[in-house]
């Protein structure tokens, strides 16, 4: 009953140096969304997916790119991390079916840039 | 554009007292609405979403909620507190449009005193 699996849970970086957040979910959820949690600002989108081959742009996708070649997975990359990049991150899946259907959560990436 | 306001960064309870936690929403449309729970070093967890169905919505752990379209307000409530529910808590709206992911608001965090 594995549903949101995110890997690493947590990471240090140099500044200018580049990794990819791995996400999987084996729920057969069509949707997946990338957001970052800063404290006291809740989560902010990213990135979001309604399917393999199709990602668009949420609210703060600058430093950042997705890619969905398959239904399971939805890595997110940093190419030139910088210290605002610190974050925890999450991804979460849902079922198709607009905005209705509630997300399900990974337990998160903590990732800091130094 | 939809918003989320949650009144209180912080909010005490005794064990055992009613717990209120505020959710403010502005929508262009009638919204989908969430609430979800986040304990320490996980990710969020669904207690209770609105869909447009009955208005006082019970989620998992004794909480629930009523949506109030007059007041734009979506509260949740409990009506003894409990230890294990001290966490952050997350409303969430969704206009049903379509994929792009949930507005949060900022969360509130919930302390019991014994």
């Amino acid at each position: 009953n594995a549903g949101v699996t995110q890997t690493p849970k947590f990471r240090i970086l140099k500044i200018g140096q580049s990794m990819t957040l791995q996400c999987a979910q084996d729920m057969n959820h069509n949707y997946m969304y990338w957001y970052r949690q800063d404290p006291g600002m809740g989560l902010k989108l990213i990135y979001y997916s309604v399917g393999a081959g199709i990602t668009d742009k949420g609210e703060v996708p600058n430093g950042y790119n997705v890619s969905r070649s398959t239904t399971e997975d939805f890595p997110l990359r940093l190419e030139l991390a910088a210290p605002s990049q610190t974050s925890v991150y999450f991804c979460a899946s849902s079922r198709a079916e607009g905005g209705s259907q509630p997300q399900h959560f990974g337990d998160g990436t903590r990732l800091s840039i130094l | 554009a939809q918003s989320v306001t949650q009144l209180g960064s912080h909010v005490s309870v005794s064990e055992g007292a009613l717990v209120l936690l505020r959710c403010n929403y502005s929508s262009s449309v009638p919204p989908y609405l969430f609430w979800y729970v986040q304990y320490p070093n996980q990710g969020l967890q669904l207690l209770l979403k609105y869909t447009s169905a009955a208005t006082l919505v019970k989620g998992i752990n004794g909480f629930e909620a009523e949506f109030k379209k007059s007041e734009t307000s979506f509260h949740l409530t409990k009506p003894s507190a409990h230890m294990s529910d001290a966490a952050e808590y997350f409303c969430a709206v969704s206009d049903g449009g379509g994929a792009d992911g949930l507005t949060f608001g900022k969360g509130t965090h919930l302390i019991i005193q014994p």
